[in-house]
């Protein structure tokens, strides 16, 4: 098993540039989200799927678009990157919205 | 907004000695997890909570959930090199799919 696998695991961006955050997991888990860490704030949660076809927005979920076609996957995009989305991002994932979370290595976004 | 408070924000401490971090949440919590993030790294399950009250160690690790499941507490015994690192507290908000975690402690330890 690999768990949750994120990529890319650094990116740089242009403002206003458009990219997609990838998220896989081999756990048959139902429960996906996706959070941004960045410095003296935890985390924060953008947005969540509980199963595929069905996505909800989370605290921070403005300039972020998720979709969710199969239980595996659970790409996260950004549609026109800001330097204010500059972060660390994290998927993972649960077996339902209730037990422990298993979260993939992060990926460094820099926005220029 | 909804909000989870930890404190301290950074500890440091020499080996051998205790340290706790408390974690206060605006809101009800379904449960509670805690997790451990090393630097560079990302954040490792500990243990999780459910009912108010409920107490448990793991080792040198001892955690609890307060009665109204609004607050929680990390305590580490003997503290080790190998206990460096950022522990989050964090739950789904009562009824809902949606975390909030902590704002974090870090902890230092000199050897």
């Amino acid at each position: 098993n690999a768990g949750v696998t994120q990529t890319p695991k650094f990116q740089v961006l242009k403002t206003g540039q458009s990219m997609t955050l990838q998220c896989a997991q081999d756990m048959n888990h139902e429960y996906m989200s996706w959070y941004r860490q960045d410095p003296g704030m935890g985390l924060r949660l953008i947005h969540y799927s509980v199963g595929a076809g069905i996505t909800d927005q989370g605290e921070v979920p403005n300039g972020y678009n998720v979709s969710r076609s199969t239980t595996e996957d659970f790409p996260l995009r950004l549609l026109s990157a800001a330097p204010s989305q500059t972060s660390v991002y994290f998927c993972a994932s649960s077996r339902n919205g209730d037990e422990k979370l298993f979260f993939g290595s992060g990926t460094q976004l820099s926005v220029l | 907004g909804q909000q989870v408070m930890q404190i301290p924000q950074y500890q440091h401490v020499q080996e051998g000695e205790d340290f706790t971090t408390y974690c206060n949440s605006s809101t009800t919590l379904s449960n509670i997890q805690w997790y451990k993030q090393r630097p560079g790294g990302h954040p490792v399950f500990l243990i999780q909570l459910v009912k108010s009250g409920e107490v448990k160690k793991q080792k040198r690790l001892t955690f609890q959930f307060g009665e109204a499941k609004k607050n929680s507490s990390l305590h580490i015994t003997a503290t080790q090199t190998t206990d460096v690192g950022t522990y989050f507290c964090a739950g789904p908000t009562s009824g809902t799919y949606k975390y909030i975690f902590g704002t974090g402690t870090r902890l230092k330890v000199l050897a």
